[in-house]
């Protein structure tokens, strides 16, 4: 079946622990994203990839960093600069241009 | 700019009452995507409709409306005989044109809970 895994599913660090969280598809899709989600706040968007081997930031970039090294794989690392790391991430793709996003399933990341 | 509010957070309603969710978004762009999403307790975040800006016609998918005016700015959602599987929380979004990509924003999103 067609779709975004993301991993893993929960997640645990100490404070100055960088993280990296996957996200692979297999829709074919060329373009990728990353969003956070915090209660009462929406989606904010992280970074995109609209090809491989590039990428923008987003809304909330500072504090995150990603790479684009296959079409299908799109891994976002929240590094100790990131002042606020605990929330949901979510990880999206889609075929270029205004059509709709497929979510993967997310990761919580939890900062101790 | 482009803005979307959902002003509702939280709605309870009890099963079979129909519910609607509203949304009003901004923008100065006359081209763009409206977008409702669900995100059930699974997390993962599923699309139920697409509207770009030059097609008001409302739409009816089942137990689920769309009404979209561009004179108010508002996309709202009903449902229609809620059941509880409708529990969730759901997402309204703008996506625009913005120096070559499509630039999404999304809501805070409302909680819905339908209550057996």
């Amino acid at each position: 079946d067609g779709g975004i895994t993301q991993s893993p599913k929960y997640l645990f660090r100490k404070e100055g622990q960088n993280v990296t969280l996957s996200c692979e598809q297999n829709l074919n899709h060329d373009a990728m994203y990353w969003y956070r989600q915090d209660p009462g706040q929406g989606l904010r968007l992280i970074y995109y990839s609209q090809i491989v081997n590039d990428f923008q930031k987003g809304d909330i970039a500072e504090g995150y960093s990603v790479s684009r090294e296959k079409k299908e794989s799109f891994p976002l690392t929240v590094t100790s600069a990131q002042k606020n790391p605990t929330a949901f991430y979510l990880c999206a793709s889609r075929f270029p241009g205004p059509g709709e996003l497929f979510f993967g399933e997310g990761s919580r990341l939890t900062v101790l | 700019a482009q803005k979307v509010t959902q002003a509702q957070t939280e709605i309870s309603v009890v099963e079979k009452e129909d519910v609607t969710l509203d949304c009003v978004y901004e923008t100065r762009d006359t081209t763009y995507y409206l977008f409702w999403y669900k995100q059930p307790p699974s997390g993962e975040l599923v699309f139920l409709i697409r509207r770009n800006s030059f097609d008001e016609q409302n739409e009816i998918s089942g137990r689920y409306s769309w009404n979209f005016q561009k004179s108010t700015s508002s996309f709202n959602f009903t449902i229609t005989a809620s059941q509880v599987v409708d529990s969730a929380v759901y997402f309204c979004a703008l996506s625009l044109n913005s120096g070559g990509y499509q630039k999404v924003t999304f809501g805070i999103g409302t909680k819905l809970q339908v209550i057996p």
